[in-house]
């Protein structure tokens, strides 16, 4: 059974760095062809992606917000870690991982919220 | 980059039929394969179909995908409509150098 679980603060301040961490298991990062991806959903909007990491340690990025975004293997086999620095209340948002196969996210985590405000 | 373009809102009544169109602004429809997420309120997305036309084990036979390249759009129709059904339905699709794009969403309020 695949799962995935967001962690990390649900409150940061303005310019502060917002790191993320997704603890999954059921599946292994390394199989050919997985990948885990970050997406968020301001509130009442839509989904937007931020970023993915494949297999093979490939790293893309939503190219809007590259500067901001780096996307990791946490120290653990089972972790992905995001960071965004520079945060804003316009970043309030769920924020979910979501394991992919082939660029289909079968499996997402339950999101965590995090709202920015001083 | 492409963008994926969705209607807004659409409706239906209770046991109709209705399509939620996606299109694509540059590149083919046909060059990479298009998904279709369900988000109700309050819930993470789940995939209802993948690979332009296939349904996930647990998905009803009352969803269904389609490709038209003389349109450049996917479709996702949910026939038989159930008061379940109404959610905020995502397309998805990728190319060569942007992995990830999502449609703005289409909110389907069943009648």
């Amino acid at each position: 059974q695949v799962t995935l679980r967001e962690s990390g603060p649900a409150l940061v301040k303005p310019t502060q760095t917002l790191t993320l961490t997704c603890t999954f298991s059921g599946f292994s990062l390394s199989t050919s062809g997985m990948c885990v991806s970050w997406i968020r959903q301001p509130p009442g909007k839509a989904l937007e992606w931020l970023a993915l990491i494949d297999w093979d340690d490939e790293k893309y990025y939503n190219t809007s917000l590259k500067t901001r975004l780096t996307i990791s293997s946490g120290t653990s086999k089972n972790q992905v870690v995001l960071t965004m620095t520079n945060m804003d209340p316009v970043d309030t948002a769920t924020y979910y991982c979501a394991r992919g196969s082939s660029r289909t996210f079968d499996s997402w985590g339950q999101g965590t919220l995090v709202t920015v405000s001083s | 980059n492409f963008m994926l373009t969705q209607p807004h809102s659409v409706s239906a009544s209770s046991g109709k039929t209705v399509t939620i169109s996606c299109t694509r602004s540059s590149g083919s429809i046909a060059s990479n394969y298009v998904h279709w997420y369900q988000q109700r309120p309050g819930s993470a997305p789940i995939i209802v179909i993948y690979v332009d036309n296939q349904r996930p084990s647990g998905v009803p036979d009352r969803f269904s995908g389609s490709i038209d390249s003389s349109s450049n759009s996917a479709s996702l129709t949910i026939s038989g409509l159930k008061a379940e059904d109404e959610a905020d339905y995502y397309c998805q699709s990728y190319d060569s150098t942007t992995p990830v794009v999502f449609g703005g969403g289409t909110k389907l309020t069943v009648l």
